[in-house]
């Protein structure tokens, strides 16, 4: 399709086990976001790649969290030993303009995780 | 830092009414000003923005003007449809972080016919 994909749409796993989270970004867009939505929360920033650079991951919340991008395209969000407080929607987006001053982000559905 | 903050809802309008979502904003300078949409079961997307003080962006009868003296970028329609119905959120890029954009809240917004 045209648009950012995201897989699983739907995650329910229990605490302590690892799960990861797929992006699909539009093809040709050299920035990638992720984001994670809590409920009656805005969107918290994870972290960001931008082509060949260094990712910036300074929103990670902690080292259970990871990110990787192969080929400077799908993206893989990991979480490990995950807790009841890692339940949230997570959202990827990306980019094809580095300034956000001119630009946008284009935003894939969503992996909506639940830790029982 | 830099921030936004929305008005607090639920929001529940009937159809044709004026709307209004409040947003302010903390920030260095005179950053971009956006406003995202997410009706259900999608993902969010760029509503409309403005780049620079007194820029009105517009898009689907929705306005917001970039106001510096009031640090405000309020989202308006003068009539609202059942198709309207969605969670609204402002955002604005941290300063010395152009590639990072932060969220206010969200408004959720019903629209009964």
């Amino acid at each position: 399709g045209a648009g950012v994909s995201q897989s699983p749409s739907n995650k329910v796993t229990e605490k302590g086990k690892d799960v990861e989270l797929r992006c699909d970004p539009i093809s040709g867009h050299t920035a990638l976001y992720w984001y994670r939505q809590s409920l009656g929360q805005g969107l918290e920033f994870l972290i960001y790649f931008q082509g060949n650079s260094a990712p910036d991951k300074s929103g990670l919340p902690s080292d259970r969290f990871s990110a990787e991008r192969t080929g400077g395209s799908v993206s893989t969000l990991t979480i490990q030993r995950t807790q009841q407080e890692d339940s949230a929607v997570y959202l990827c987006a990306s980019s094809s303009q580095t300034e956000l001053r001119t630009g946008e982000l284009f935003f894939g559905e969503g992996s909506r995780l639940t830790v029982l | 830092g830099d921030s936004v903050t929305q008005m607090e809802g639920p929001v529940t309008l009937s159809e044709e009414a004026f709307l209004t979502i409040n947003c302010t904003y903390t920030a260095t300078g005179y950053p971009s000003l956006f406003w995202y949409v997410q009706y259900p079961g999608e993902g969010l997307q760029l509503l409309l923005k403005a780049t620079k003080a007194d820029d009105k962006g517009s898009n689907k009868g929705f306005e917001a003007t970039y106001r510096k003296e009031t640090t405000s970028f309020h989202l308006e329609k003068g009539s609202v449809q059942v198709s309207d119905s969605a969670v609204y959120f402002c955002a604005l890029p941290i300063s010395g972080s152009a590639r990072q954009l932060t969220f206010g809240s969200g408004t959720q917004l019903t629209v009964l016919p």
